[in-house]
């Protein structure tokens, strides 16, 4: 079946810092990846998505490269900031399965100054 | 950007009576919503596919006799937890596609905490 796994959390760092938080998913046919975050008391929001393979998708300084060939799509910001604290959910969508979203365990991240 | 809203957004109740989640789309339409149910350390876990004008799509293992789904229209979907019971406690989050070249995006309500005591 279709999974998603996540490193656990939680992930704590100094402001400043590099982040990653690995994502690897198991699927069949050709899906989409997605990372999620919710902040404290919010609804979970879109970060960032890749639609195919070495398709790289970033926002707000976070990125993340789709490899088909390692079935990764880690997400990696370069300097994190208090304000980046949240849960980071790595998702998956199979093309022609509707809006369905199969979601890893999140990763929480906490940045301290 | 598109907003969903939940209500409650927490609710205790006592063993044996039944919940109403109120899940709306407030600047558009959705004529899907998906309910989905988490875990404290898990993943969100899909229970439902809920269809505006035709019955809910329930995920394997999801009993739909004791998850009621009524998509009543283009902006609500309801989850109605019936003869609650302890083991129901978690907290349940909806979320909804975006419409036009956004499809491919959720967005998700803020989640509503159930307590059954």
């Amino acid at each position: 079946g279709n999974s998603v796994t996540q490193m656990e959390g939680p992930v704590t760092l100094s402001e400043e810092a590099f982040l990653t938080i690995n994502c690897t998913y198991t699927a069949t046919g050709y899906p989409s990846l997605f990372w999620y975050v919710q902040y404290p008391g919010e609804g979970l929001q879109l970060l960032l998505k890749a639609t195919k393979a070495d398709d790289k998708g970033s926002n707000k300084g976070f990125e993340a490269t789709y490899r088909k060939e390692t079935t990764s799509f880690h997400l990696e910001k370069g300097s994190v900031q208090v304000s980046d604290s949240a849960v980071y959910f790595c998702a998956l969508k199979l093309s022609g399965g509707g809006n369905k979203l199969t979601f890893g365990t999140g990763t929480q991240l906490k940045v301290e100054l | 950007g598109a907003v969903v809203s939940q209500h409650p957004s927490r609710v205790i109740c006592k063993s044996g009576t039944s919940v109403k989640i109120e899940c709306r789309s407030l600047d558009f339409q959705a004529t899907t919503m998906f309910w989905y149910r988490q875990f404290p350390k898990k993943s969100l876990m899909l229970m439902a596919t809920s269809n505006e004008g035709s019955k809910a799509t329930y995920e394997q293992g999801v009993e739909k006799d004791k998850f009621l789904i009524n998509h009543a229209s283009l902006t609500l979907s309801t989850l109605t937890v019936t003869s609650a019971h302890p083991e129901d406690s978690s907290f349940y989050i909806c979320s909804a596609p975006g419409g036009g070249v956004s499809t491919d995006t959720q967005y998700f309500g803020p989640g509503t905490r159930l307590t059954v005591l």
